[in-house]
């Protein structure tokens, strides 16, 4: 159990509604990130966080945007969802970004399905 | 850049016989290799990772791999597959200068233990 807790674990929503998936840690790490997982294409980083109000962005930001207002929280918000953002996504926490041990290993939540219809 | 090949979608082996995931990567300086788990409707869990020294790592479940700086190659193993090892396995690198969010994942190879 790496502390991770994703909410909603399931959701369906219209084409054009706004969605917001929520990342709760209790490790107290650094380093927040998301991902969304799809059939072909493995793991994509979508956006990732290095500390409160710090982000950045993955390989697959458009279309996304996220916050953390607190060291526990980062959430994902799609501003109007498509149904090509229907997708698994994962929620991951890593104690640092570099340095340190330098192959900070990164620990997954359970996942949050979401399909856009 | 840094990349991650698994060449096989899908692994088959009997129940009690060794297995082997096998995984190539690409990077410019030192690689830190990592292997991960995905039972179904499950996140991904860790098994284990190379950042330097021996070449052969442990890992849980009585997983292994196999560091080979030569065949650029870190391929998962375990000497006795169990049925409950089926799942998607996924082999991740990032280049030893590289931030943590830098980690590349591979396509992800599935196992099926066949009883």
């Amino acid at each position: 159990d790496a502390g991770i807790t994703q909410s909603p674990r399931h959701k369906v929503t219209e084409t054009g509604t706004p969605v917001t998936l929520r990342c709760h840690q209790t490790e107290n790490h650094r380093y927040m990130y998301w991902y969304r997982q799809d059939p072909g294409h493995g793991l994509r980083l979508i956006h990732y966080s290095y500390g409160v109000k710090d982000t950045d962005k993955g390989e697959v930001s458009d279309g996304y945007s996220v916050s953390r207002s607190k060291t526990e929280d980062f959430l994902l918000t799609l501003e109007s969802a498509t149904s090509s953002q229907t997708s698994v996504y994962f929620c991951a926490i890593s104690p640092q970004g570099t340095g340190g041990l330098g192959g900070n290993t990164i620990y997954f939540g359970e996942g949050s399905w979401l399909t856009v219809v | 850049a840094q990349s991650v090949a698994q060449p096989e979608d899908q692994v088959n082996v009997a129940e009690g016989n060794p297995l082997t995931v096998k995984c190539t990567y690409s990077v410019s300086g030192n690689p830190y290799l990592f292997w991960y788990v995905q039972y179904p409707n499950r996140g991904l869990q860790f098994l284990l990772k190379y950042i330097t020294g021996d070449n052969l790592v442990k890992g849980s479940y009585g997983f292994e791999a196999e560091f080979n700086k030569s065949q650029t190659s870190f391929h998962l193993k375990k000497p006795s597959a169990l049925v409950s090892d089926s799942a998607l396995y996924f082999c991740a690198v990032r280049d030893e200068g590289a931030g943590s969010y830098q980690l590349t994942f591979g396509k992800g190879t599935k196992l099926s233990v066949i009883p």
